[in-house]
C-alpha cells in the first residue's frame, strides 16, 4: 500500500519559473491538504480539498493554485516561483474528520534561487 | 486566527520521562493531535484526544488536557533514543484542517 506519494522529492527553481508538485493517494480518502514547513513555524496550510471538484484556501494560499479532478490526485502549482516559497511541502490525506488520522507524504524540498 | 504554541527544544536522558507542552487559543470543542516527525520524513500520528477529555493513555504515551488553561501535554515514559524527533501538536478545524504548533525538537541523550 503506497499511501501518499509526493513527487519530486527535491527541486531547485529559478525565480519566476512555474512548476507543479504532485500528490497522489491510493486510500480513497476524500480529504487532501497541502502544507508548507518552515523552521520555527511548524506546518501551515496552503490549500485543502474535501472531495473531487472542491477546493478551498488555507492560511497561506498566495502564489499557489490547486485543483482536484480525481479523488486520488491533488497537485499544487506554483505560478511564478519566489525565494519566499523556498520550503518543504507536505501533502496529506485523511478519510474524514473527527479523530481521523492524516497520512502525510515524504515531502518535497523546494529551493527557489 | 488560531494560535498553537510549543517550546522549540527539549533534551532528556534515556530512560527518563519526556513532557512536551502545547498551548492553544481557540477553546471550541474539537480534536487535538500529537504527530511525530523523524528526520527527512513526513508526519506520523501518535495519538489524539477530544477536547471534552482530561487524559488519554496509550502504552508509553500519556496525553493531558487542561481545558481551563488551554494546555495540552504529551508525556513519553521511559524515553528511548528512537524517540528523538520533532513533535507537533495540532488542533482540528473544519474540513479536517489542522493548525500545527511550531514543533518541539526532542533530543534523547545516553
Amino acid at each position: 500500500n503506497a499511501g501518499v506519494t509526493q513527487t519530486p522529492k527535491f527541486q531547485v527553481l529559478k525565480t519566476g519559473q512555474s512548476m507543479t508538485l504532485q500528490c497522489a493517494q491510493d486510500m480513497n480518502h476524500e480529504y487532501m491538504s497541502w502544507y508548507r514547513q518552515d523552521p520555527g513555524m511548524g506546518l501551515r496550510l496552503i490549500h485543502y480539498s474535501v472531495g473531487a471538484g472542491i477546493t478551498d484556501q488555507g492560511e497561506v494560499p498566495n502564489g499557489y493554485n490547486v485543483s482536484r479532478s480525481t479523488t486520488e490526485d491533488f497537485p499544487l502549482r506554483l505560478l511564478s516561483a519566489a525565494p519566499s516559497q523556498t520550503s518543504v511541502y507536505f501533502c496529506a490525506s485523511s478519510y474524514g474528520t473527527g479523530g481521523m488520522e492524516a497520512f502525510f507524504g515524504q515531502g518535497t524540498r523546494l529551493t527557489v534561487v | 486566527g488560531e494560535d498553537v504554541e510549543q517550546s522549540l527544544f527539549l533534551s532528556v536522558r534515556e530512560g527518563d520521562s519526556s513532557v512536551i507542552n502545547c498551548t492553544y487559543t481557540d477553546s471550541s470543542s474539537t480534536y487535538l493531535y500529537w504527530y511525530k516527525q523523524e528526520p527527512g520524513a513526513g508526519l506520523q500520528l501518535l495519538t489524539y484526544i477530544f477536547s471534552n477529555m482530561d487524559m488519554k493513555q496509550d502504552q508509553r504515551l500519556t496525553v493531558l488536557l487542561n481545558k481551563k488553561d488551554k494546555h495540552l501535554s504529551l508525556r513519553i515514559a521511559d524515553t528511548q533514543t528512537g524517540d528523538s524527533a520533532i513533535y507537533f501538536c495540532a488542533r482540528e478545524g473544519g474540513g479536517n484542517k489542522l493548525t500545527f504548533g511550531t514543533g518541539t525538537q526532542l533530543k534523547v541523550e545516553l
